[in-house]
């Protein structure tokens, strides 16, 4: 049973540039979370989702960013026109409803 | 509201002496208590956790957690340091009943160097 698979590890963008981050899930979880975690910052929720409903979204900043949990394929995380300070490790968790998280192996993005 | 405050951010230990990993917290409600390890290039793991039942949790690798109530405490040990145990480690505090990532909340966390 495959853990939580993130991709890509590492991913360098320019300032202005899309980023997208997938996170695939352990088989027969439903429940996706992401966080960032920034130097000196721990790690800091970003959002809930279940398939095709995001439940909490309280941790994302308000513009460029957003995610996704479609029916079908990975979770993603779009942030558009990427800015310096958008670099940072992004983790996503999942669950069964209930249970304990399992954590991807984080993607790290790099702005330029 | 929740919080966690981790004390020092780097620990040094030599080979087989005691880790002390200190983790404080504040909560208005009563707390789930966790203690995650990052190992480099990798995702989060669950060491141990609190959830109400005995004081002392047993984790895995060796590591245990006694929650304190009165201190509002929940420190990591383990008696005697392994090399493979230098790694990231995060304490969270959820609300009580919680097992849902959002409403985890996340220390700085606390690099532990193990000394040969």
């Amino acid at each position: 049973n495959a853990g939580v698979m993130q991709n890509p590890r590492h991913l360098v963008r320019r300032r202005g540039q899309e980023a997208r981050l997938r996170c695939s899930p352990m088989k027969g979880h439903s429940h996706v979370y992401w966080y960032r975690q920034l130097p000196e910052e721990g790690l800091k929720f970003m959002v809930y989702l279940q398939k095709e409903n995001i439940i909490d979204e309280s941790g994302m900043p308000k513009e460029r960013f957003s995610a996704e949990f479609p029916k079908e394929g990975p979770s993603i995380l779009r942030i558009q026109q990427v800015v310096r300070g958008d670099s940072a490790a992004y983790f996503c968790a999942s669950s069964r409803p209930g249970q304990k998280l399992f954590f991807g192996s984080g993607t790290q993005l790099s702005v330029l | 509201a929740q919080s966690v405050t981790q004390l020092g951010s780097h620990v040094s230990v030599s080979e087989g002496a005691l880790v002390l990993l200190r983790c404080n917290y504040s909560s208005s409600v009563p707390p789930y208590l966790f203690w995650y390890v990052q190992y480099p290039n990798q995702g989060l793991q669950l060491l141990l956790k609190y959830t109400s039942a005995a004081t002392l949790v047993k984790g895995i690798n060796g590591f245990e957690a006694e929650f304190k109530k009165s201190e509002t405490s929940f420190h990591l040990t383990k008696p005697s340091a392994h090399m493979s145990d230098a790694a990231e480690y995060f304490c969270a505090v959820s609300a009580a009943g919680s097992n849902t990532g959002n409403q985890f909340y996340f220390g700085t966390g606390t690099s532990l160097t193990v000394i040969p």
